[in-house]
């Protein structure tokens, strides 16, 4: 699987945007764009992910630059519940024979 | 619905001792894996079930580790001999089939004294 790589943290203000960077240079044409969250003392959860589109659900939009080599989470109104450390992985399918590989991932922290 | 379990929540050991830690997938997915995390670092690989069979153990760091998967669902990884290095979150996660998305259990925190 592809290396990411994240800023170790950023903060954003409740009620606005978060734009959570991920570089993914190396990756190649059959790997997927993965996005986890982890909020502190609970397991990691799913929120998005795409191959080359732009992707929307109910939590997040997942931006992805035309060559593929970078993206952008995007939670368009944060709340203070969106604190947690989150992970980009770029993987040929959500996990499958080689489970998923985790960064360090950001840690966003949302501030009143 | 009810989403992955995992037990005990909490675990101290002493070192040397043999641990057990319970998963209970969500029902249906067939495909399982554990993960260890350790402080400030994000959960690394440690095997994946497809089914009863563990299609793939690569990332179980030595041979103290082993788990099994016997009717498909409830799975269980096995720690013997404790060391102090084994201490960490264990965390469990199913997918539907593998290649899907992963949900998470909450982790059972190992302490090895």
């Amino acid at each position: 699987d592809a290396k990411t790589t994240q800023p170790p943290s950023m903060d954003c203000a409740e009620g606005r945007a978060a734009n959570l960077p991920c570089n993914h240079s190396t990756i190649s044409g059959n790997e997927y764009v993965y996005w986890y969250r982890q909020i502190h003392s609970q397991g990691p959860q799913y929120i998005i992910h795409g191959l080359k589109n732009n992707e929307t659900n109910e939590m997040a939009s997942l931006i992805i630059t035309e060559d593929r080599k970078s993206s952008t989470l995007i939670l368009p109104h944060a709340t203070l519940r969106d604190t947690a450390v989150y992970y980009c992985i770029v993987t040929t399918s959500g996990g499958g024979a080689d489970g998923l590989t985790f960064g360090k991932g950001t840690h966003l922290i949302i501030q009143p | 619905g009810a989403g992955v379990s995992q037990t005990p929540s909490n675990k101290v050991t002493e070192k040397g001792k043999y641990v057990e830690l319970r998963c209970d997938p969500i029902s249906g997915h067939t495909a399982l894996y554990w993960y260890r995390q350790s402080l400030g670092q994000g959960p690394e690989f440690l095997i994946y079930f497809q089914g009863t069979g563990a299609a793939d153990d690569s990332g179980l760091p030595n041979d103290r580790f082993f788990a099994v998967r016997p009717e498909g669902s409830v799975s269980t990884l096995k720690i013997q001999r404790t060391e102090r290095g084994d201490s960490a979150v264990y965390l469990c996660a199913s997918s539907l089939k593998g290649g899907l998305e992963e949900y998470f259990g909450p982790g059972t925190r190992l302490t090895v004294t």
